[in-house]
């Protein structure tokens, strides 16, 4: 069945650095999507990516979250100056259509 | 704005006991609805969705939900639940129009061998 991967599983880094998450959606889909997940709280939507633009953001993506899609496979997810707050699994998913999403299996961001 | 409630939890059944997990969401149009689960470590799988006609909708490892409009629920069962069922179970809301899902917080259920 095919996967969506994410790159690292799991990733330390100190505030006020930059990151890059890293995901590789089902080749055939055309919908990209990150959704985040703070320790103990619910899955939420952070953008949505449909023909290399944004279709959809929600209000934590805010200016120092980007994401891009700078090749056929691969779909990132950049956070520029990271928070203590933005510590959280990080899920990346695809689709072919606007419903039935596939998950990657989630990048747990440390930031220390 | 678009919510979703799950109500319970956390849920803790014996073996071959019946699940009913509530899901309620606030949106008045059109919609598209799901459960997820995610056992323990790994990342969210689709166990059913409804996007349209019969209400009832089956899904993998014997889950089946029903969709209930005008009570604005899609509620998860399962007649019999074993072991391997332990994990946290969100349901998700998508509505027309849009791209995202909204999550409700999740229902962690335990099943006790």
């Amino acid at each position: 069945e095919p996967e969506v991967t994410q790159t690292p599983s799991h990733q330390v880094t100190q505030m006020g650095q930059e990151v890059i998450l890293r995901c590789v959606p089902i080749s055939n889909h055309l919908y990209f999507y990150w959704y985040r997940q703070i320790l103990g709280q619910k899955v939420e939507f952070l953008v949505s990516f449909y023909n290399n633009e944004i279709s959809e953001k929600s209000e934590i993506f805010d200016d120092q979250f980007s994401v891009e899609r700078p090749d056929g496979s691969n779909f990132t997810l950049k956070i520029r100056s990271t928070k203590l707050e933005d510590s959280a699994m990080y899920f990346c998913a695809s689709s072919e259509g606007r419903a039935g999403y596939t998950f990657g299996s989630g990048t747990r961001l440390t930031v220390v | 704005a678009q919510s979703v409630s799950q109500h319970n939890h956390h849920v803790i059944l014996s073996e071959a006991a019946s699940l009913e997990l509530g899901c309620n969401y606030s949106y008045g149009g059109t919609v598209n609805l799901f459960w997820y689960v995610q056992y323990p470590g790994q990342h969210l799988q689709l166990l059913l969705k409804y996007f349209s006609g019969d209400p009832l909708v089956k899904g993998i490892k014997g889950f089946e939900a029903e969709f209930i409009k005008s009570k604005f629920s899609f509620n998860l069962r399962k007649p019999s639940v074993q072991w391997s069922d332990t994990a946290e179970y969100f349901c998700g809301v998508r509505a027309s129009g849009t791209y995202k899902y909204i999550f409700g917080t999740g229902t962690r259920l335990k099943v006790l061998a």
